[in-house]
């Protein structure tokens, strides 16, 4: 059974505090997706990365960072956290070449 | 700006009923995916459809894709309880590529 894992489905972190949100696929996927989720809003992206050490820029990179060491492992990080980061983060991969995204259950992250 | 909007935002209908929701997109596309996402969790993949096809179908899923229009719609056939959830277009321009979603029809299928 193909996984996507997210470290955690429910954080809560303090203004200013550097938070990583870890996300481990193990299907081989080249290509690796974090969104942030708001109602009314759908799901935006932030960062993806196509290949290790490799990172793209989505919509909403601001106050966001990625690291992508090994194939297997992409990790959001919020280099200081702020109240307006609360939301529901997702991560996703996709293979090379196919269209079928492999989401994680998802990080609802609360920002205090 | 979303590339792919959908329509309505929410929808409630009783079980047995058809459910059917609509995507609209802006630029040109090579695949359009519907996703479904049941409260607090991930999204879970449903069907496919490329940009030179106009209908597929899947169990009680039905999707078609008119290009002139940049629109898509999902219908749901004899609609159950379980069928409750959020439902997401997303569109690439290339396969394995960034997938950009819409916001979401809330569908409450009624028992």
């Amino acid at each position: 059974d193909v996984k996507v894992t997210q470290s955690s489905r429910y954080l809560v972190k303090r203004t200013g505090e550097k938070v990583f949100l870890e996300c481990v696929q193990d299907m081989d996927h080249e290509n690796m997706f974090w969104y942030r989720q708001d109602p009314g809003l759908g799901l935006r992206l932030i960062y993806f990365s196509y290949d290790v050490k490799m990172k793209e820029k989505g919509d909403i990179p601001e106050g966001y960072s990625v690291s992508r060491e090994k194939k297997e492992r992409f990790s959001l990080i919020l280099e200081s956290a702020s109240t307006n980061q609360t939301s529901m983060y997702l991560c996703a991969s996709i293979g090379a070449g196919k269209t079928e995204a492999f989401f994680g259950q998802g990080t609802r992250l609360t920002v205090v | 700006s979303q590339q792919g909007e959908e329509d309505p935002q929410a929808l409630s209908i009783q079980e047995g009923e058809n459910a059917t929701m609509n995507c609209s997109y802006k630029t040109s596309i090579n695949n359009l995916q519907w996703y479904r996402q049941n409260s607090g969790r991930g999204l879970v993949h449903l069907i496919l459809i490329r940009s030179n096809e106009r209908e597929k179908h899947s169990g009680r899923l039905r999707v078609t894709l008119d290009t002139s229009k940049k629109s898509s719609s999902l219908l749901i056939t004899a609609s159950r309880a379980a069928d409750t959830a959020s439902y997401f277009c997303a569109t690439d321009k290339t396969s394995g590529s960034r997938l950009t979603f819409g916001e979401g029809t809330q569908l409450t299928v009624n028992p």
